[in-house]
């Protein structure tokens, strides 16, 4: 079937580099953020989540930077490999609403 | 460690059949979701369920519906499956507890419709 990645922004970089992954939000009310990352034919996996509360929040070789006065996140990857190709995408969450917005994704292409 | 569990990793289905999708969490969540995800159209959600019988409906859940009889277990059903129907499909579980959402994806259903 076709892949989850035609169609996106595409993001291309050599292995070892640094690669940072963007997402505009839409929700000023929104106090949660969460950034997957999917491979081709699989689920969307959980990478890390920020709280409005952080600004900054840092997992293994993952970065999460959320600045809420222009509503924007940003996902860090150091020293990206080539089992990091994938489509990454955020999805934000406001208090008392179940259902996330997620956004559209960026495929991440990294070249050995 | 699997935490939501999709019973079919690929699926195919002669049109007009009807068409179960099984989702089991172990989380004791309280929120289950149904998406579609079609290239270039992103997640749309179909269903979702807050407790135990209840139902809402999502974006498009036109063609669809679903059932939710015990907390871990929410099935998408396809009355008559149709070629339009041919897409990935996600499950997802969440908490409402207010710590975090623990907002968790299954693995998916490839279904194809012929």
């Amino acid at each position: 079937g076709e892949s989850v990645g035609l169609h996106l922004p595409t993001l291309s970089v050599q292995e070892g580099d640094n690669s940072i992954i963007n997402c505009a939000y839409s929700n000023s009310a929104s106090d949660y953020f969460i950034w997957y990352k999917q491979e081709s034919g699989k689920g969307p996996q959980f990478i890390i989540d920020i709280r409005s509360n952080m600004d900054k929040r840092q997992g293994q070789r993952v970065t999460v930077l959320l600045n809420k006065t222009v509503k924007h996140l940003s996902l860090q990857i150091a020293a990206t490999q080539p089992g990091d190709s994938a489509v990454y995408f955020c999805a934000e969450l406001s208090g008392g609403s179940y259902i996330p917005t997620f956004g559209r994704g960026t495929s991440l292409i990294v070249h050995p | 460690d699997v935490k939501v569990t999709q019973s079919s990793r690929y699926l195919v289905k002669r049109t007009g059949e009807k068409v179960f999708l099984e989702c089991v969490q172990d989380m004791d969540h309280e929120n289950m979701f149904w998406y579609r995800q079609d290239p270039g159209l992103g997640l749309r959600l179909i269903y979702f369920s807050y407790d135990v019988k209840m139902k809402e409906k999502g974006d498009i859940p036109e063609g669809y519906s679903v059932s939710r009889e015990k907390k871990e277990r929410f099935s998408l059903i396809l009355e008559s499956a149709s070629t339009n129907q041919t897409s990935m499909y996600l499950c997802a579980s969440s908490s409402s507890g207010t710590s975090d959402y623990g907002y968790t994806f299954g693995s998916g259903t490839r279904l194809t419709v012929v």
